[in-house]
């Protein structure tokens, strides 16, 4: 099992330019969640997904992020344009909804994001 | 809307010595993770606890959950260097709410 592969793995951008993270969840999951991390803020959730429509984007900062899921393998994370206070580790985890509240997720390895 | 305290939030301990990370939360659920993170790597996770009074353990590691009074912690046996990390828990309403992170360091 590939488990959640995200990418890129680490990415250096300047201000202002935009930027897209990348997430394939593990297969059979049907639940898709973005969070950020930073020292600051801790992990927060930005946005989830379940059976590829998004159920819950309060965590999403402004209206500079946004986030699909075309399908049931892939989903994008982009900001646009992008601010040094973006820099932080997005992580993109999946998990099986069974219909019952919380169920396990598996994180993928991160993004590291610097925006100079 | 549901929040989560963990404390302490740095614990630097002994090898050897016993120590546990208390976690509480404000609403109610009924089902809690703890997941461990180590030093620039993702989060993975270590216990599930799914009603009031359920205890696991793994290795030097022991989840429980009170969910009357919202606690849950984590005992740790023995501490070894190994365990050195981020430990994370997370209630769940409707989605997994994580906490502030308790940064464990073990030295010798």
């Amino acid at each position: 099992d590939a488990g959640v592969i995200q990418s890129p793995r680490h990415e250096v951008t300047e201000m202002g330019q935009e930027v897209t993270l990348r997430c394939k969840p593990i297969s059979g999951h049907n639940s898709l969640f973005w969070y950020r991390q930073t020292m600051m803020r801790g992990l927060e959730l930005l946005i989830y997904f379940n059976n590829n429509v998004p159920i819950d984007d309060s965590g999403m900062p402004e209206d500079r992020f946004s986030a699909k899921m075309p399908n049931a393998s892939f989903s994008t994370l982009k900001i646009q344009p992008s601010e040094p206070r973006d820099s932080a580790v997005y992580f993109c985890a999946s998990s099986w909804h069974s219909g019952g509240p919380g169920d396990e997720q598996f994180f993928g390895p991160g993004t590291r994001l610097t925006v100079l | 809307e549901l929040k989560v305290e963990q404390n302490p939030l740095f614990l630097s301990m002994q090898e050897g010595k016993n120590y546990t990370i208390y976690c509480n939360y404000s609403t109610t659920s009924d089902r809690l993770y703890w997941y461990r993170q180590d030093p620039g790597k993702s989060l993975e996770s270590l216990f599930v606890l799914l009603s009031n009074g359920a205890v696991k353990q793994e290795g030097r590691l022991m989840a429980s959950l009170d969910t009357k009074a919202r606690l849950s912690t984590l005992h740790i046996t023995a501490a070894v260097h190994d365990l050195s990390a981020t430990y994370f828990c997370a209630p769940n309403t409707d989605k997994l709410i994580f906490g502030t992170g308790t940064r464990l360091q073990v030295f010798p």
